[in-house]
């Protein structure tokens, strides 16, 4: 088993719709979950960031850390065509982000 | 601007001929890494640097070498490289400062194919 398991997807989605996405781990010791956005031919980038259980909230997204069920959520409300990208994500033992461990990755596709 | 810049971007090279992909920051971070991407894998880490003369082995780094001279460069080095190393391949660095400033800036990424 994997220490992080996301579904690669690829997620097909009408503008507008909620996205959730998901990812599960085994590692009760990671501390720090993050999601990163990939757009085709780019390097991934941050998109949220948060530490231990609880919400987040950025815009029209939400970042979800259930501990207790070792599962992390990335919602996004009122999807867009811009929002097509992959989503990874990432979490780590430390704040230090230099040794995070990575999902595979979900490919999203929002179609107009 | 802030960056990461790797080069090339693209190369296809055959199998022993050594080749190097240069990694540069802008930001004085301290932290660098390698990461190659391949399709069902996810991204895996080769090799990670915490400064200067400090470096130390990711999960996949047989294979590669690195060196870090100089703060903001982390070049990437396969000595002899094999068709199994055809990948798409990132920089990134980072500052540990703590929060969500640890995060990593990724490069471009860098597509190899050997042949």
């Amino acid at each position: 088993q994997k220490e992080v398991e996301q579904d690669p997807g690829p997620l097909s989605v009408p503008e507008g719709a909620i996205v959730s996405l998901n990812c599960t781990y085994s590692n009760s010791a990671f501390q720090y979950f993050m999601w990163y956005r990939q757009y085709s031919r780019k390097g991934p980038e941050l998109l949220m960031y948060t530490y231990s259980s609880g919400n987040k909230e950025d815009g029209r997204f939400t970042a979800q850390v259930d501990k207790s069920s070792k599962y992390i959520s990335l919602f996004i409300r009122d999807s867009q065509p811009s929002d097509s990208a992959t989503y990874l994500c990432a979490m780590s033992v430390t704040g230090g982000s230099y040794i995070p461990t990575f999902g595979r990755g979900t490919s999203l596709i929002v179609h107009p | 601007e802030a960056q990461v810049t790797q080069n090339p971007r693209y190369l296809i090279t055959v199998t022993g001929k050594k080749l190097t992909v240069t990694c540069s920051q802008n930001m004085n971070h301290e932290y660098m890494s390698w990461y190659r991407q391949d399709p069902g894998l996810g991204l895996r880490q080769i090799y990670y640097s915490m400064n200067v003369e400090v470096t130390d082995k990711g999960d996949v780094p047989e294979g590669y070498k690195v060196s870090r001279k100089e703060k903001r460069n982390f070049p990437l080095i396969l000595e002899s490289p094999s068709p199994n190393q055809t990948s798409l391949y990132f920089c990134a660095s980072s500052s540990p400062s703590g929060g969500a400033e640890d995060t990593q800036y990724f490069g471009p990424g860098t597509r190899l194919t050997v042949l």
